[in-house]
């Protein structure tokens, strides 16, 4: 069964607007966490935000934040003020569990193209 | 700058050579990963090593064989491979104790290899 679910294969976004990545998850844990990932055309994976299932607030860093519906079981990606250089692969990705040989599992991926 | 440094960054191969990915971090990470990413596609776990011991072997087949001389380096070796193995290899490390940290993982710029 699908774990991790990223429906938009594709997204355009005006530069300096705002762009909602969606991402919806499957998992019978208390405890888990959840990961969003960039990777822009050179290969190298770049993290850039968690939120673990027990946080009470949505995470944020800088100019994403996590909207994190746990009855929902979704944890989109909110980038405010899209730039050029945020075009790129974002993968969502979820930790289960807390035992010391947990997996990171990753949903198909988004494909962000922000336009000029 | 990636901590994490993968060598080479590009290789080719044919089906009947032996060669080797290098994977190095400096971060302390007592847990160390290989991902396999075939294009357009998310990162697919391979193998995970925590203190250095074997914890998690995805049913990967032998002609991958992986090697933690130590905390720091992480290798993979290649032999007899096929085509279809080409792709895009991502190493990656992470602090081990559940609750230290996020969990994040850090990754590579990954190896790609081409398989003739």
């Amino acid at each position: 069964a699908q774990k991790i679910t990223q429906t938009q294969p594709g997204m355009f976004v005006q530069e300096k607007e705002a762009v909602t990545l969606d991402c919806t998850y499957d998992t019978s844990d208390q405890s888990y966490g959840l990961f969003w990932y960039k990777q822009p055309s050179s290969g190298e994976m770049i993290f850039l935000i968690y939120q673990g299932s027990y946080d009470e607030q949505n995470a944020t860093e800088g100019r994403y934040s996590l909207n994190f519906q746990k009855a929902r079981k979704s944890a989109n990606l909110v980038i405010s003020a899209s730039q050029l250089g945020d075009s790129a692969m974002y993968f969502c990705a979820m930790r289960e569990g807390e035992d010391s040989s947990y997996k990171l599992i990753f949903g198909s991926g988004t494909r962000l193209l922000v336009r000029p | 700058d990636t901590e994490v440094t993968q060598t080479p960054k590009h290789l080719v191969m044919g089906m009947t050579n032996k060669k080797s990915l290098k994977c190095e971090q400096h971060m302390g990470h007592r847990a160390m990963y290989w991902y396999k990413q075939k294009a357009k596609k998310p990162p697919e776990l391979m193998f995970v090593y925590s203190y250095e011991k074997l914890s998690i072997n995805e049913s990967v087949p032998s002609r991958f064989s992986p090697e933690c001389p130590n905390s720091s380096l992480l290798n993979l070796h290649l032999h007899a491979l096929q085509p279809e193995d080409s792709a895009l290899y991502l190493c990656a490390s992470s602090h081990r104790l559940a609750g230290l940290n996020t969990g994040e993982l850090f990754f590579g710029e990954g190896s790609r290899l081409t398989v003739l």
